[in-house]
């Protein structure tokens, strides 16, 4: 059984904090790690696919890094907004038949304050 | 473009009722996934198709659970005999696929089907 871990569970900031979450997988056999942002009543969004040790990726306020060989990734969002409140997924992709199942971490809801 | 729909948004059911959850995929998207949330945990894989065949449903729980796409485009997820239990969102994504699986496909999902059994 693989295990994907999410810290913390819930989170709450004031509109403006900068905060970050970890998101821990196995280091062995590692392939791809997604983010994603999952907002009541709508779709999970993807937001990062990472693939390489030492990856940093950016969009907007929001970005992540990844470290294989320890198995974690960070999320950070900076200058947290209203609108970032949403359940944020990791989830680590097993190869199947052609296409990928994923297995998500239980993720960390996160709510923005003003 | 049209991005993925399932229907209906929210079902309510009765113990021991069958419900049928639809999931349309993006046009051109040959992989179709499903995944059921329970409260307090994160998506779990059920089923995922390649085309019109079922390529590895070994997250479906039981025989009451199937799942069906017979023109490659649109699935239907089938409960039969519902138990409390099965009261979840449950989500459908689809992707483009390769041969041979790409780790890096990213997976658009529908807004999910809340289910409800009373």
């Amino acid at each position: 059984i693989l295990n994907v871990e999410q810290s913390p569970q819930s989170l709450h900031v004031q509109e403006g904090d900068s905060t970050n979450f970890t998101c821990s997988f196995p280091s062995s056999n590692f392939y791809a790690l997604h983010w994603y942002r999952w907002e009541t009543a709508k779709s999970p969004e993807a937001l990062f696919v990472m693939t390489l040790n030492g990856d940093e990726k950016k969009k907007g306020r929001i970005s992540a890094t990844l470290n294989t060989k320890e198995g974690y990734s960070y999320l950070y969002i900076k200058g947290s907004q209203p609108e970032d409140s949403a359940t944020y997924l990791c989830a680590f992709p097993l190869l199947t038949g052609g296409g990928n199942k994923l297995t998500f971490g239980t993720g960390t809801q996160l709510k923005v304050e003003l | 473009g049209a991005g993925v729909s399932q229907t209906p948004s929210n079902k309510v059911t009765e113990k021991g009722k069958y419900v049928e959850l639809r999931c349309d995929p993006i046009s051109g998207h040959t992989a179709l996934y499903w995944y059921r949330q329970s409260l307090g945990q994160g998506p779990e894989f059920l089923i995922y198709f390649q085309g019109t065949g079922a390529a590895d449903d070994s997250g479906l729980p039981n025989d009451r659970f199937f799942a069906v796409r017979p023109e490659g485009s649109v699935s239907t997820l089938k409960i039969q005999r519902t138990e409390r239990g099965d009261s979840a969102v449950y989500l459908c994504a689809s992707s483009l696929s390769s041969s041979g699986g790409v780790y890096s496909n990213e997976q658009f999902f529908g807004p999910g089907t809340r289910l409800t059994v009373l």
